[in-house]
């Protein structure tokens, strides 16, 4: 039981590239979440998967795109990408109204 | 939007030292979670809080839920080494999203 799994830990972009991150969970969850984290600004959510087939917009959205590909997979994509967008990007999942649990996180750098 | 703002942004305390971290809002919460952030690390869910008026405890740790369901707190008797984190309070808002605090980052020196 992996819980959630991120890929990749590290990358590093030139503004204008595009890249996709992955998450995973196995825990049969319904909802899946995408948040970036930034010095002093907490966790701020970027979009989020209430159920396999449907996404939603959260705070920050601008510049990125997901995609819920089954239930057990929710990619973040950035088409074309700005040093504004350097952080730390956690994946979570969760039951219905439950804790979330979070992935090991992708640590951006866009030069 | 509705922000939850959190209190201190840093403590810094000797291990054997109390400390507490704040967590308040203008408008209603909804439940109130907390997690814990070792560094290098992800968020850890720690507890939820739903009664206004609550009063959860996990041996160290103390969790009080305001009585007009503004305010939380955590408060963490005698720290330890392992304390060290960043702590964040968040809103449930009713649903799946949470609404996360600022944190507060705990370092304790020996």
């Amino acid at each position: 039981n992996a819980g959630v799994t991120q890929t990749p830990k590290f990358q590093v972009l030139k503004t204008g590239q595009s890249m996709t991150l992955q998450c995973a969970q196995d825990m049969n969850h319904n909802s899946m979440y995408w948040y970036r984290q930034d010095p002093g600004m907490g966790l701020r959510l970027i979009y989020y998967s209430a159920s396999e087939g449907t996404t939603d917009k959260g705070e920050v959205p601008n510049g990125y795109n997901v995609s819920r590909l089954n239930k057990r997979e929710f990619s973040l994509r950035l088409e074309s990408a700005a040093p504004s967008q350097t952080s730390v990007y956690f994946c979570a999942s969760s039951a219905t109204r439950n804790e979330q649990f979070f992935g090991p996180g992708t640590r951006l750098t866009v030069l | 939007g509705q922000q939850v703002m959190q209190i201190p942004q840093y403590q810094h305390v000797q291990e054997g030292e109390d400390f507490t971290t704040y967590c308040n809002s203008s408008t209603t919460l909804s439940n109130i979670q907390w997690y814990k952030q070792r560094p290098g690390g992800h968020p850890v869910f720690l507890i939820q809080l739903v009664k206004s008026g609550e009063v959860k405890k996990q041996k160290r740790l103390t969790f009080q839920f305001g009585e007009a369901k503004k305010n939380s707190s955590l408060h963490i008797t005698a720290t330890q080494t392992t304390d060290v984190g960043t702590y964040f309070c968040a809103d449930t808002g009713g649903g799946n999203k949470l609404t996360f605090g600022t944190g507060t980052q705990l370092k304790v020196e020996l």
